[in-house]
């Protein structure tokens, strides 16, 4: 098991583009969370699933924001869209169970130029 | 929901010296973290520890689930050490999710 992970690494994208990012958890986790956090910020949170279930969505997840979980398994996060202000680190972490031990990716670094 | 404080936002440390850094949380807690952020970005795991003490080398974290706070000690810090520090809870009353302190920015001078 590798851990979690994030693709792509970085990404650039021109305002008014869609993006879409995917989270791979560790096999096991039945939970799945992401965050997104602007340089000198701590995470701030967007979303997170239970199976394949989204229990909670943050106010920050405008509509132009979108997350799937389709068969439990791996996620994607879709940017419709986007804007200068969607540039930050959106990151991915799962869990086994509500209150286990979350574990991070490496992130998804987006730049809106 | 829970809000989370860390102290102090910024330290700077002789290498070799050691250091207390601090989380306090506004409701009780199912779940704290400790985690530090390299340089990259990614989120390194330090400690579950939703209450008591835990060692690891050279940090050890302290949660005192009563007083609604935990201790992160760092011993004789080395510059590989350098980093954001960030506490994160998931509060009993404010649902499942994981919720972050603003972080300490720790920078060991060599």
């Amino acid at each position: 098991d590798t851990g979690v992970s994030q693709d792509p690494r970085h990404k650039i994208t021109k305002r008014g583009q869609n993006v879409t990012f995917r989270c791979d958890p560790i096999s096991e986790h039945n939970r799945l969370y992401w965050y997104r956090q602007t340089l000198g910020q701590g995470p701030e949170f967007l979303t997170y699933f239970q199976n394949e279930a989204q229990l909670e969505k943050s106010r920050l997840l405008s509509d132009r924001f979108s997350a799937e979980r389709p068969k439990g398994s791996f996620s994607t996060l879709e940017i419709q869209r986007t804007e200068q202000g969607d540039s930050a680190m959106y990151l991915c972490a799962s869990s086994l169970g509500g209150w286990g031990e979350a574990f991070f990716g490496q992130g998804t670094r987006l730049t809106v130029v | 929901g829970i809000q989370v404080e860390q102290s102090p936002p910024d330290l700077i440390l002789q290498e070799g010296a050691n250091s207390t850094l601090r989380c306090n949380f506004s409701d009780s807690v199912n779940n704290l973290q400790w985690f530090h952020q390299n340089p990259w970005g990614q989120l390194i795991n330090l400690f579950y520890i939703p209450s008591g003490t835990k060692q690891n080398g050279r940090l050890s974290a302290t949660t005192v689930a009563t007083e609604r706070y935990s201790l992160l000690y760092i011993s004789s810090s080395q510059t590989t050490d350098s980093g954001v520090y960030f506490c994160a809870v998931i509060g009993k009353a404010a649902g499942n999710k994981l919720t972050f302190g603003g972080g300490t920015r720790v920078l060991v001078k060599p």
